[in-house]
């Protein structure tokens, strides 16, 4: 059974710093999602990882995935204070098709 | 336009009362998923459906019914309301591939008295 474990799970930081959300999963997975959180509102999608070294980057973000150490890790560099959310990773369970979400990083940056 | 959309957006009912919760979405998709969401948990799956034919248990089904009505409606129903159901409810869809990415509705926040 897939097992995801994000850390920290709250993380205040300052604005220009460098931070990076871990997100561990127990077992196989072919795909790792990363979304995106602003209070009371929906989840957008950040990025798909589908294979071990993959890295994609979008502005201040970049996501990487290393299937052998079942990790996934989500920087942020120069942190703004518009990327303050709580941030997710899922993990995909092939056996039944389905997303296994971590509980979530509230991301806050004090300007 | 919205691609997905969720009604209600806010319910409150109390303990016994059947409540529908409406998804309807414009993406062309024929993946629908149920989610609920609680404070530190994450989301957790209800049911699912990948075409009109095809519905299956989540995680968390107990408590819930789902109907997909098209593929571009599925609802959700707690057939008898209690308070730990309250939560807030996402509705996502997908088109399957290699990434099948899901994209949310706005959410409906449900509180059981």
């Amino acid at each position: 059974e897939l097992k995801v474990e994000q850390n920290p799970l709250f993380l205040s930081m300052q604005e220009g710093k460098n931070y990076t959300i871990y997100c561990n999963y127990s077992t196989t997975s072919d795909r790792l999602y990363w979304y995106r959180q602003d209070p009371g509102k929906s989840l957008e999608s950040l990025f798909v990882l589908l294979s071990n070294g993959a890295v994609k980057q979008e502005g201040r973000l970049m996501a990487s995935l290393d299937t052998k150490a079942r990790l996934s890790t989500l920087h942020i560099t120069a942190a703004v204070h518009d990327l303050s959310a709580t941030y997710f990773c899922a993990g995909f369970m092939d056996s039944n098709y389905q997303l296994i979400w971590g509980a979530g990083t509230k991301l806050i940056i004090k300007p | 336009d919205a691609d997905v959309t969720q009604t209600p957006r806010n319910r409150i009912t109390k303990t016994g009362k059947r409540i529908m919760l409406e998804c309807s979405q414009t993406k062309g998709h024929d993946r629908m998923y149920w989610y609920r969401q609680d404070p530190g948990l994450g989301l957790r799956l209800i049911y699912y459906s990948f075409d009109v034919k095809d519905i299956n248990k989540g995680e968390i089904s107990d408590g819930y019914s789902v109907s997909r009505q098209a593929q571009a409606k599925f609802s959700l129903s707690l057939e008898s309301a209690i308070p730990n159901q309250t939560a807030l409810y996402f509705c996502a869809t997908s088109e399957g591939g290699s990434a099948d990415t899901q994209y949310f509705g706005p959410g409906t926040r449900l509180t059981v008295l």
